[in-house]
């Protein structure tokens, strides 16, 4: 099992472009999350699904849209990219909230 | 909504000697608890974990104790190695009002082991 994978690993946009990240795992886990990573900040959760067809806000969504195509997909679309948004994402997933696997990151840099 | 404050680091410590990582939360209900590390350039990976009160959770020599009293849950390991740097974070998912598909992670520890 690969687990959680995502891709791209690195990405550097301008102010303005937009992009997705992409987030597959192979558990059959129902539910999947995206966060962002900060210096000094701990992990913040962006968005989540708790199980194939829900989407929902967490803590900090705006300037980011998400997209659960299927049991094991879950994407992070930047439509405009921000400065502010340059960052470590990580997806996670897990059974129902409870212990919650991870992926490697990308890291996104906007300058 | 939950919270969970740890202790900020860094925390320096020589091989072998006694780690101690302080982590609180708050909570309406009764979390299941967590410690996840995270070694550089990696993800997050969970450590252990503890479902209710009194429980200890314990895995690769480290231990924590899920303390209902003092609404605490410290990591500690008695002989630390150099491979044991990385960051720790601790973490609660709150299983009460239908919000049990949620972490909430404190700001992480980041802890280096010297030779």
């Amino acid at each position: 099992n690969a687990g959680v994978t995502q891709t791209p690993k690195f990405q550097v946009l301008k102010t303005g472009q937009s992009m997705t990240l992409q987030c597959a795992q192979d558990m059959n886990h129902n539910s999947m999350y995206w966060y962002r990573q900060d210096p000094g900040m701990g992990l913040r959760l962006i968005y989540y699904s708790a199980s194939e067809g829900t989407t929902d806000k967490g803590e900090v969504p705006n300037g980011y849209n998400v997209s659960r195509l299927n049991k094991r997909e879950f994407s992070l679309r930047l439509e405009s990219a921000a400065p502010s948004q340059t960052s470590v994402y990580f997806c996670a997933s897990s059974v129902f909230g409870y212990e919650q696997y991870f992926g490697p990151g990308t890291r996104l840099t906007v300058t | 909504g939950n919270s969970v404050t740890q202790m900020e680091g860094p925390v320096t410590l020589s091989e072998e000697a006694f780690l101690t990582i302080n982590c609180t939360y708050t909570a309406t209900g009764y979390p299941s608890l967590f410690w996840y590390v995270q070694y550089p350039g990696e993800g997050l990976q969970l450590l252990l974990k503890a479902t209710k009160a009194d429980d200890k959770g314990s895995n690769k020599g480290f231990e924590a104790t899920y303390r209902k009293e003092t609404t605490s849950f410290h990591l500690e390991k008695g002989s630390v190695q150099v491979s044991d740097s990385a960051v720790y974070f601790c973490a609660s998912a709150d299983q009460s009002g239908g919000s049990n598909y949620k972490l909430t992670f404190g700001k992480g520890t980041l802890l280096t082991v010297n030779p």
